[in-house]
Order: structure tokens, then sequence, then C-alpha cells
């Protein structure tokens, strides 16, 4: 069973549209997060969220925002797309030993 | 300013030979620092973490240095094999933020 999974695993879209991407973990960890890779490879954190605090990074616009219904599940809703958008997402996990465990990416292309 | 370096160029490696990795840092002061590998089209995946008050970790063929004076991590990877061609990250950790490095590219060749 995948420990991490994510949908959709590509995303094509018009600019100025919203859409989610969902985001499950089977591996009991109480810490997920959303991170951001761009062109250039550099991995950025966009928000860590458990059930106590959702911290995000303040350089996110706030066009982007989490969503978890439960401990398991981290969506990422991106309201009026735009071009500087375009990447690859991806959801992770982690618990009390620090190591991220990380789905297998959603490629945002806005077109 | 705080930045993270590591090899920018990819590193092309003999099989069988050594790989070493370098990961720099400046103006940070990280607790526990830690190594990702990254194959195309796929997520990072953990390979070890190591503490400020650790020297040296290993796990099979991989070994990791921590050496807090002169702000840098090594990775080596002993043996290597072309399986072993893949990106591979560093990150800091500091108070559970993870701060990324842009990775090295390896290439192993057969």
């Amino acid at each position: 069973d995948t420990a991490v999974s994510q949908t959709p695993k590509y995303l094509v879209t018009q600019m100025g549209n919203d859409k989610s991407i969902k985001c499950e973990q089977n591996l009991g960890h109480d810490t997920m997060y959303w991170y951001k890779q761009d062109s250039k490879k550099f991995l950025k954190i966009m928000f860590s969220y458990n059930n106590k605090e959702l911290i995000i990074n303040e350089t996110v616009p706030n066009r982007f925002s989490p969503k978890s219904p439960d401990k398991a599940h981290l969506n990422l809703h991106i309201n009026s797309l735009e071009l500087g958008d375009s990447a690859v997402y991806f959801c992770a996990s982690s618990l009390r030993e620090r190591a991220l465990y990380f789905g297998p990416g959603t490629r945002l292309l806005v077109l | 300013s705080q930045k993270i370096e590591q090899n920018s160029e990819a590193l092309n490696i003999q099989e069988g030979k050594t790989a070493t990795l370098t990961c720099n840092y400046t103006n940070y002061s990280p607790a526990y620092l830690q190594w990702y590998r990254q194959d195309p089209g796929r997520g990072p995946v953990f390979l070890l973490l190591i503490r400020e008050n650790e020297k040296e970790k290993r796990k099979e063929r991989l070994k990791v240095t921590f050496d807090t004076t002169l702000k840098q991590s090594l990775f080596h990877i002993t043996a290597s094999q072309p399986a072993d061609s893949a990106t591979y990250l560093c990150a800091l950790d500091i108070n559970y933020q993870l701060i990324w490095g842009a990775g090295t590219k390896l290439i192993i060749k057969p």
C-alpha cells in the first residue's frame, strides 16, 4: 500500500481556474506538509499542519489554502491559478523521528 | 545571508568507486541534518538523519558526516552502483523546519 498518496498526478488547467489536490497518508503520522518544487528543483515549504497547529509560510499567496478533514488527509486548494503556479507539488508527512515521507507529486501546468 | 550549497553540477563516478557529495551551509545552526534521494518524476525519499552531536552515521553503503565547525556535511556512497544514480538533497533541520539544498545529481557509470 502506498504510504503517502496524491491525486491527481498531472493537472493541466487554464489561468484563473480553481483546483484542488488531495493527499492521504496511511502511516499514522501526526504532521502533514505541502511543498512546492520549482523548475530549479528547490523544495519550498508551503504549509505544515498537525492536529494542533497550522504553520503557513508567509511567502505563500493566500490563494493557496490547506484543508484537513482528519489526521490522515491534507488537501490543497488553489484559487485563481496563475502561470507562476506551475510546478510540482509534494505532500509529505512525518512523526517524531523527523524524517519526511513524500508523496509522488502533482505536476501542475497552468496555461 | 543564510544559504545551503550543494554541488550544482552533476557528479560522475565510476561504478565501484566511492561517491562523495557535499552540503555546505552558512548562518544556520541546525540541530539535525537530513539526506534524501530523489529520482526523476518521484518524491524525495529519506535516507539518513544525523544529529549535531554525532560526527558520523552509517547505513549499509551510506555514510554521513556532520561538522558543525566547518558547517558542512559529507554524504558518501561506497561501492557505488548505477542504481545509485539520482539527485541527492540535504536538508537542515531547524526547530522542525527543513531548509533544503537544491540537490546534487549523481551519475554512476558502469
